[in-house]
């Protein structure tokens, strides 16, 4: 099946600083990814959804200034928290759909963040 | 609001027996169902999915089937093992727009 890779796994940083996590389509062209964050004992939250080469559509209640999202070629897209805060310590997942009418999406193994 | 509902947030079941694992929706207009697996610290792993144009799908021990006049989605298992042990999230999509239920943990016991 087709792999989805994110960089880094895990990730500690201090409060004020910016983490950027990546997210790659390893063995596919990805026309879209979808950038979602889980919460302890919470559904998947998406959080945006980026097509190559154009802005990022983010969910009602999401910051796109502080959730910078690039998807600049069709196999990588990155996620970047920007002036980190502790609140923002969570789990993000990114997942990736492919061209065509398939529409199973491809995830990633996540990326644990947590912000001292 | 949440549009895919997952109302069970656990559920256990002796090695062996069926699992059965229910979602609800709110959206006529979704065309596409589909059901992950989630591990803790890992990402969703497509279990299973099914088009709003069938009311069953099969694969090996999963069996999806819809309800669209319910609008009611299950996943069953059988029979469960202990490795099936994990959270299940079912989704939803429309327009290649995905929609999430809230997860159920599974603990198949041994």
């Amino acid at each position: 099946g087709a792999v989805v890779s994110q960089h880094p796994s895990r990730v500690i940083c201090k409060s004020g600083t910016s983490v950027k996590i990546e997210c790659r389509s390893l063995d596919f062209q990805a026309t879209t990814m979808f950038w979602y964050r889980q919460f302890p004992k919470q559904s998947l939250m998406l959080m945006a959804t980026s097509n190559e080469g154009s802005k990022a559509t983010y969910e009602q209640g999401v910051e796109k200034d502080k959730f910078l999202i690039n998807h600049a070629s069709l196999t990588l897209s990155t996620l970047t928290v920007t002036s980190a805060h502790p609140e923002d310590s969570s789990f993000y997942i990114c997942s990736a759909q492919g061209q065509g009418t398939s529409y199973e999406q491809y995830f990633g193994p996540g990326t644990r963040l947590t912000v001292t | 609001d949440q549009q895919v509902k997952q109302n069970s947030p656990s559920l256990s079941v002796q090695e062996g027996r069926i699992s059965i694992l229910n979602c609800d929706y709110t959206n006529s207009m979704f065309d596409y169902f589909l059901w992950y697996k989630k591990y803790p610290a890992e990402g969703p792993t497509f279990l299973i999915s099914i088009s709003s144009i069938k009311d069953k799908n099969e694969d090996g021990r999963f069996t999806v089937f819809l309800n669209k006049s319910a609008k009611h989605l299950s996943l069953h298992i059988v029979p469960s093992q202990p490795g099936d042990s994990a959270v299940y999230f079912c989704a939803a999509s429309v327009l290649r727009q995905f929609y999430f239920g809230t997860g159920t943990s599974l603990t198949v016991i041994p």
